[in-house]
């Protein structure tokens, strides 16, 4: 079974500080890792991807994940949070050849001024 | 390019109806994947299409039913609405023999009275 987990359903932080979105997955194979964010009112953006390449992957906008097998997880980072990067946060698996997907419950990311 | 888009934007329907969302993936794209996001949670995957069939079906009944035409674009169709059934459509597109990477429209929602 496949499942991913998002520790925090709301992470606040400040202007300039740094972002750290927490997920870990469970599969009993090695899936396909992926970030994406929902702005409200809008459609599903795609941050990053992971698939067994480098286990540090950069997306858009500053954000990178760190995939770390011993750990199962993958957790999504920024070095200095923007007011735009207020939005929900989803860490997806997806097994080979992406026949299923799994969302986690997402993250509600608020940046204060 | 065009996107992944998806129509009507809005709809609202009473118990008991019928519904039909449509969809169209983005140029290139041959699979095309539907999932339902409820307000405040993350997308669940309701079915996939590859080659006008479904390929993998997430946890969702028999109302729950789609197609996919010879040009790629889908359809979802939901008979027999529940209030339960209210919520945000999405649908995403994908090359299958390209990896995994899904690609997300808008979204359709729905509002069952």
């Amino acid at each position: 079974a496949q499942s991913v987990t998002q520790l925090d359903s709301h992470v606040s932080v400040s202007e300039g500080t740094p972002v750290l979105l927490r997920c870990n997955y469970s599969s009993s194979y090695s899936p396909s890792l992926f970030w994406y964010v929902q702005h409200p009112n809008k459609g599903l953006q795609l941050l990053l991807k992971y698939t067994s390449a480098a286990t540090l992957v950069k997306g858009i906008n500053g954000f990178e994940a760190e995939f770390k097998k011993s750990e199962t997880s993958f957790h999504l980072t920024k070095p200095s949070a923007h007011m735009s990067d207020a939005a929900e946060y989803f860490c997806v698996a997806q097994n080979t050849g992406g026949f299923k997907t799994i969302f986690g419950a997402g993250t509600r990311l608020f940046v204060k001024a | 390019d065009a996107g992944v888009t998806q129509s009507p934007t809005h709809l609202i329907k009473t118990r008991g109806q019928q519904v039909t969302l449509r969809c169209s993936p983005k140029s290139g794209h041959d699979t095309v994947s539907w999932y339902q996001q409820a307000l405040g949670q993350g997308p669940q995957f309701i079915f996939q299409y590859y080659e006008e069939e479904e390929r993998q079906r997430g946890n969702f009944p028999d109302r729950f039913s789609g197609h996919q035409f010879p040009n790629y674009s889908s359809e979802l169709n939901v008979n027999a609405l529940l209030l339960g059934d209210s919520a945000l459509y999405l649908c995403a597109s994908s090359l299958r023999q390209g990896g995994e990477t899904q690609y997300f429209g808008p979204g359709t929602r729905l509002l069952v009275l």
